[in-house]
């Protein structure tokens, strides 16, 4: 069965410091995989994707994420985090039993960034 | 342009009623989603469509109906509203596979309780 797992409900990390979010996979195949953060009360927002090619992509507001094939890992990277990256983060894949691009989602990881 | 627009924000159901969420987007997105959230569980696919007139089930949808007439439409009617529902729904819409970009586009979502 397909799944995304995020391993931790919340990451704690000071301004300034670098932060990790955590996502492992399960499909068949090879995957298609996204960011997506979510401010309170507001709808989700797309951050990045990998879908084929170099292994570390490039997103939106400073973010990156490493594709690891062996590890089935796509953990989320900032080199210095923000107060203003403090939201609800979900990792996803490609659900391959649908025919369109709906998608299999974690639980999600609340980042928390301390002053 | 307004991106994907969701009606109403909030809505109080009692158990047994009915009711319809609209959902529109002006992106000429052949791909429509709903999903809920629920806390700690992620979001969930209830109902997609690859396209007008086309429409599929994804991972929880019974007790919902969905219809496509036109593209920019996709509404997810609750049949006989149970305090099961009550829930965060979000609708999203992509482009197709064919177009090489396979990120979701969200909706600000409709909080729905059920009393």
């Amino acid at each position: 069965a397909q799944s995304v797992a995020q391993p931790e409900d919340q990451v704690n990390v000071a301004e300034g410091n670098p932060l990790t979010v955590k996502c492992t996979y399960s499909v068949s195949g090879n995957p298609y995989l996204f960011w997506y953060v979510q401010y309170p009360n507001r709808g989700l927002q797309f951050l990045l994707k990998y879908i084929t090619g170099d292994n570390l992509v490039k997103g939106s507001y400073g973010f990156e994420a490493e594709f690891n094939k062996s590890q089935t890992s796509f953990h989320l990277k900032k080199p210095s985090a923000l107060v203003s990256d403090s939201a609800l983060y979900f990792c996803a894949v490609r659900d391959m039993n649908q025919a369109g691009t709906a998608l299999i989602f974690g639980k999600g990881t609340t980042l928390s960034v301390s002053s | 342009n307004a991106g994907v627009t969701q009606t109403p924000k909030f809505q109080v159901l009692k158990t047994g009623q009915s009711m319809t969420l609209q959902c529109a987007q002006d992106m000429n997105h052949e791909y429509m989603s709903w999903y809920r959230q629920d806390p700690g569980m992620g979001l969930r696919l209830i109902h997609y469509s690859v396209g007008a007139g086309i429409t599929d089930q994804g991972e929880v949808p019974n007790g919902y109906n969905v219809s496509r007439s036109t593209t920019e439409d996709f509404p997810l009617r609750l049949l006989s509203a149970a305090p099961s529902q009550t829930s965060v729904y979000f609708c999203a819409s992509s482009y197709s596979m064919t177009s090489g970009r396979y990120e979701q586009y969200f909706g600000p979502g409709t909080r729905l309780t059920v009393t």
